[in-house]
């Protein structure tokens, strides 16, 4: 079967620096997605990852690794507004989406 | 600029009651998804198109029927509705095929009783 796991839930302190990672087992691998969800809003597109390694955009980066199945998005310098949840999404060898079951990332002041 | 705008937002059904879910886009893309979103689990694909008059079946398909009469409308409908296909219902879009980024709508709320 095909599996993306991400953790439920994580707490992170306004201004600091927070990851979430995502482990995928899939039929095959053609790119990784991250997306950002407020509640109650669509998603919205962050990041694709094809190669592995480091894509940093401003304050947020995404990297992945195939041989290990694992992608993390790093969030730094957060901002209340970060809070949302984070959508993890594999594009499998039939070039359709497995999505993960998002992280809700809550920030403290 | 619109994006993707769904219409309704929000609706509640009978059991075995029909409704249809519109879906447009104003980017001009060619591909088309419709997605359920429920707690605890993934998007889920329903139907896919990749262009004026195609449509496909996505993961969780039964149910449901879609049509794709213009490049930019998408619709959803639901033949009989029943209680497990109250979900929140996103649209979305892309240039081309999934390696491209998806433009989501702001969601459907479908309830059904």
């Amino acid at each position: 079967g095909q599996n993306i796991d991400q953790p439920t839930e994580m707490t992170a302190t306004e201004g600091a620096i927070v990851q979430i990672n995502c482990t995928y087992q899939t039929s095959g691998f053609n790119g990784l997605f991250w997306y950002q969800q407020h509640a109650g809003e669509a998603p919205t597109f962050l990041s694709y990852n094809v190669l592995d390694g480091l894509e940093e955009k401003g304050r947020f980066s995404s990297f992945l690794s195939r041989s290990k199945g694992y992608s993390y998005l790093l969030l730094k310098e957060l901002q209340m507004k970060d809070s949302a949840s984070y959508l993890c999404a594999v594009r499998d060898s039939n070039y359709q989406l497995i999505w993960g079951a998002g992280t809700k990332l809550i920030i403290k002041p | 600029n619109a994006g993707v705008t769904q219409t309704p937002k929000f609706r509640v059904l009978k059991t075995g009651q029909s409704m249809t879910l519109l879906c447009a886009q104003d980017m001009n893309h060619e591909y088309m998804y419709w997605y359920r979103q429920d707690p605890g689990m993934g998007l889920r694909l329903i139907h896919y198109s990749v262009g004026e008059g195609t449509t496909a079946k996505g993961e969780v398909p039964d149910g449901y029927n879609v049509s794709r009469l213009k490049k930019q409308n998408f619709l959803l409908g639901l033949e009989s509705a029943a209680p497990s296909q109250t979900s929140v219902y996103f649209c979305a879009s892309s240039y081309g095929d999934s390696a491209q980024p998806q433009h989501f709508g702001d969601g459907t709320r479908l309830s059904i009783l």
